[in-house]
């Protein structure tokens, strides 16, 4: 199993709601990664986990919240959002924070905020 | 300090013709070089990457690339460009060892073969 599996694919959600993106991999990989990317500009980081721990946090706003309940698991957990916040929300692993490994990404999901 | 730059924001070739998508980087150390591509409303696919040994390297769909340390470029080729290579192309870098393990990525070219 080579895919890193995002639910849902696609999110409509007002300003007042709460809802939460998943991203699920069964590759062993150790390291995970939370992505923004507006159309036709390239993916912005948001967060990484190593090893299950928060190991970066690109000065996200508080809106955003991450969490890595286990090693296959990462959760993106979305309040209060602005609409400028719509984008494609995309999730990568990679097996560790060895330099020559590549990244894995999901499909993304298209977050409308509205 | 990593850094990548891909000049053209779109490239466009016709269907049979070869096609070659331009990335520059710079690095403080050595660098590990990558393509992605990424077709719409997608997450980006892994094409093929530079680590070390042969400077010519061969990837998914018939893409290949050449890294050339004198003029710091890693740029993406295919002798032969198919419609349904139309996509968005991602090269990325990272710095070793002095770098961040996490890859800086170029603005993105829009390749659009025509029929």
């Amino acid at each position: 199993d080579t895919e890193v599996t995002q639910t849902p694919k696609h999110l409509v959600m007002g300003m007042t709601n709460k809802k939460s993106l998943k991203c699920e991999q069964h590759m062993g990989h150790r390291a995970m990664y939370w992505y923004k990317q507006k159309a036709k500009k390239p993916p912005e980081l948001m967060f990484v986990y190593s090893y299950e721990k928060l190991s970066i946090n690109e000065s996200v706003p508080s809106r955003f919240s991450p969490e890595c309940p286990n090693s296959s698991l990462l959760n993106l957990h979305l309040h209060a959002l602005q609409p400028e916040d719509s984008a494609l929300y995309l999730c990568a692993s990679s097996p560790g924070e060895a330099a020559g490994t590549e990244a894995f990404f999901g499909q993304g999901t298209r977050l409308t905020v509205v | 300090a990593q850094s990548v730059a891909q000049p053209e924001d779109q490239v466009n070739v016709a269907e049979g013709n070869p096609l070659t998508v331009k990335c520059t980087y710079s690095v403080s150390g050595n660098p590990y070089l990558f393509w992605y591509v990424q077709y719409p409303n997608r997450g980006l696919q892994f094409l093929l990457k530079y680590i070390t040994g042969d400077n010519l390297v061969k990837g998914s769909y018939g893409f290949e690339a050449e890294f050339n340390k004198s003029q710091t470029s890693f740029h993406l080729k295919k002798p032969s460009a198919l419609v349904s290579d139309s996509a968005l192309y991602f090269c990325a870098v990272r710095d070793y060892p002095g770098g961040s393990y996490i890859p800086t990525f170029g603005r993105g070219t829009s390749l659009i073969v025509h029929p």
